[in-house]
Parts: structure tokens; sequence; C-alpha cells
């Protein structure tokens, strides 16, 4: 159990254009998401906070409308780079908690590789 | 910000040899610790976790150690074995809020 899904698993896209990120919780009902990124060999840094329902936290330092976050339901969420640039360039990991009253168990995603060329 | 560290960037065990691996971490109130491992190219996967108000917590071949006094964290691995290699990653959490990652520690396991 506690399986979370991501796709694609790696894409490549050219300068200026929008890619999109879904992560999925395949068997358990996820009131709240994770995105983070890590570059290599450095640790996850987390993007934002999304709330199924509600408008994503974001981080210190991560642009909200270069990042688009939606939260539509309890098993997905998805990550929107807007506009991406090589510097966006990156591996980006999701995780999901479990919607339990007090609960931390969070799981992770198999992550994304975006290459922006 | 609060944040948390590794002591050792890398480090290299014999197989079969027990390894350890430590953190530091810095905000006195997290009440929460994970360790995480990550394969290259993958998500961070689950390893083992304890509380506060633990001082030892041990798995399968696991064992967390948790020093408050210090704010010191550290996973053993006992009888490594060649899939044990990979980035290690603790974890800090303060009142079912976020996570805050170390700077990870890479582990090689030498045949």
């Amino acid at each position: 159990g506690a399986v979370v899904s991501q796709h694609p698993s790696w894409v490549i896209c050219k300068s200026g254009t929008s890619v999109k990120i879904e992560c999925r919780s395949l068997d358990f009902q996820a009131t709240t998401m994770f995105w983070y990124r890590q570059f290599p060999k450095q640790s996850l840094m987390l993007m934002a906070t999304s709330n199924e329902g509600s408008k994503a936290t974001y981080e210190q330092g991560v642009e909200k409308d270069k990042f688009l976050i939606n939260h539509a339901s309890l098993t997905l969420s998805t990550l929107t780079v807007t506009s991406a640039h090589p510097e966006d360039s990156s591996f980006y990991i999701c995780s999901a908690r479990v919607g339990l009253a007090g609960g931390t168990e969070q799981y992770f995603g198999p992550g994304t590789r975006l290459t922006v060329t | 910000g609060e944040s948390v560290g590794l002591h050792l960037p890398t480090l290299s065990v014999q197989e079969g040899d027990n390894s350890i691996i430590n953190c530091a971490y810095s905000n006195s109130a997290s009440d929460y610790f994970i360790w995480y491992k990550q394969e290259s190219g993958k998500g961070p996967q689950f390893i083992i976790d304890i509380r506060s108000n633990m001082d030892k917590r041990q798995g399968q071949r696991v064992t967390v150690l948790l020093n408050k006094t210090v704010k010191h964290l550290s996973l053993q691995i006992a009888a490594t074995q060649p899939g044990d290699s990979a980035v290690y990653f603790c974890a800090e959490m303060f009142g079912n809020e976020k996570l805050t990652f170390g700077t990870g520690t890479r582990l090689t396991i030498i045949p």
C-alpha cells in the first residue's frame, strides 16, 4: 500500500515551453501533497505544500506564477513549470501525506527528471 | 532558518561490516525524525523513523539513535550489503508540519 506515482518519469522540453507533472496517490487519499526539487548531488528542497481544494503554500524564493500547483482531488496534484528555462532542469519529486488526523506518514513518488534545452 | 546537516558527505564500508551515518539537527523543537534512502534516479525510500520521546528504535538491520542533548541522530546499518549503496538523508519535522531534509551522505559498499 501507500504508493505514489509520478508522470512522466522524464521529460525534455524546449526553453520557453510549459511542462506539467502529475503526482498521484494510488491506494490512499492524500489531503496534503508536497513538491520538492533536487539538483544533482544535493538534498531535496521543498517548493510548496498543497492541500486539496485550496491554494498551495510556496516556500520562500519559489515563484508561484512559474510553478503552478493544482490539487484538484485527494489523489492528484499537478505541478506545471511555465516558460521553462535551462536553470529549471532538475529532479522534481512529489510526496503525499496520508489523510489521518495528526498523521505524519509521508510517501514519495519516484521523481520526474526535467531537462530544458 | 532551521537546518539539518550531516557530518560526513561520503562513507565507504566493506561489505558485511556495520555502517554508521550521522546527522546533526538544529531545531531543538523537532519531534519527529526520519531516515530515507535514495538510489540514483529514484525518489526517497523510508527506512526508519523515531519520535522525540524515544532515544532508540530498531528495524530490520537498521537502528536509529536519537540524542536530544546534543541534537544528534544516527543510522546504523548492520551487515551491509551491496544493495545498501545509496544516498541517505535524515529529515526532521516539528508539529506535523513540513519535512526538512539534511544534506545527505553517500554510502558505498565495497565488495
